[in-house]
């Protein structure tokens, strides 16, 4: 299976701090993005990230590719209540463009 | 610019009867992908669409289910004979491009299917 598997599966931080979430693979990949999805929503997209690139930045926003470790890390610096939300990695087929989801982070947030 | 529509939001069938889910695309968007999340768990790939063409439906369980994305319209996501197994979100996803040119797919709001 190429499915992303986050870690860990359930974070709780304080508003300000900085919430750090991994997402690891197992087969080569064009591309990995993160999803966030709030409860009982729809997903919506964060940021995508090519094989050849190592970092990228959106905002409050990081990620990080190891293509070598076949991991990802998003970062979200000065964590807010409404960053509470799961947040998934999907990776693609390497064939076509369907991706493959996680079973994602919890992210809670406390005010 | 409308995202992905997805309808209707929530629906319950009971046990035996037809579940049909419609996916409009974002304009522009010739792409369609459908997703399932059962609860607790991440989304899993069921089928990948163009227009008038399914692409890949190797996520797709071979029995009861069948997908479309006709010339006009919206694409539809068709669960015969439901079961209560069938319970989960259904996600569609759009994108422009296809093939190595990877692009980003944009999620719908979801289905929420209950079968009773």
């Amino acid at each position: 299976s190429q499915q992303g598997e986050e870690d860990p599966q359930a974070l709780s931080i304080q508003e300000g701090e900085n919430a750090t979430m991994n997402c690891s693979y197992k087969t080569s990949i064009n591309n990995l993005q993160w999803y966030r999805q709030n409860s009982g929503r729809g997903l919506v997209h964060l940021i995508l990230i090519r094989s050849n690139e190592r970092e990228k930045h959106s905002g409050r926003l990081r990620v990080t590719l190891d293509t070598s470790k076949k991991s990802s890390s998003l970062l979200i610096t000065a964590s807010r209540a409404a960053d509470t939300a799961s947040y998934f990695c999907a990776t693609d087929a390497n064939t076509g463009n369907q991706f493959y989801f996680g079973t994602g982070t919890s992210l809670t947030v406390i005010p | 610019n409308a995202g992905v529509m997805q309808n209707p939001r929530h629906l319950v069938r009971r046990r035996g009867q037809e579940a049909r889910l419609r996916c409009s695309p974002m304009k522009g968007h010739s792409h369609v992908y459908w997703y399932r999340q059962l609860p607790e768990e991440g989304l899993k790939f069921m089928v990948y669409l163009q227009k008038e063409n399914i692409i890949d439906e190797s996520g797709m369980p071979k029995e009861r289910f069948s997908a479309e994305f006709p010339k006009e319209g919206p694409s539809i996501l068709r669960i015969q004979q439901v079961v209560r197994g069938d319970s989960a979100a259904y996600f569609c996803a759009s994108s422009r491009t296809s093939g190595r040119a990877v692009d980003t797919q944009y999620f719908g709001p979801g289905t929420r299917l209950t079968v009773l």
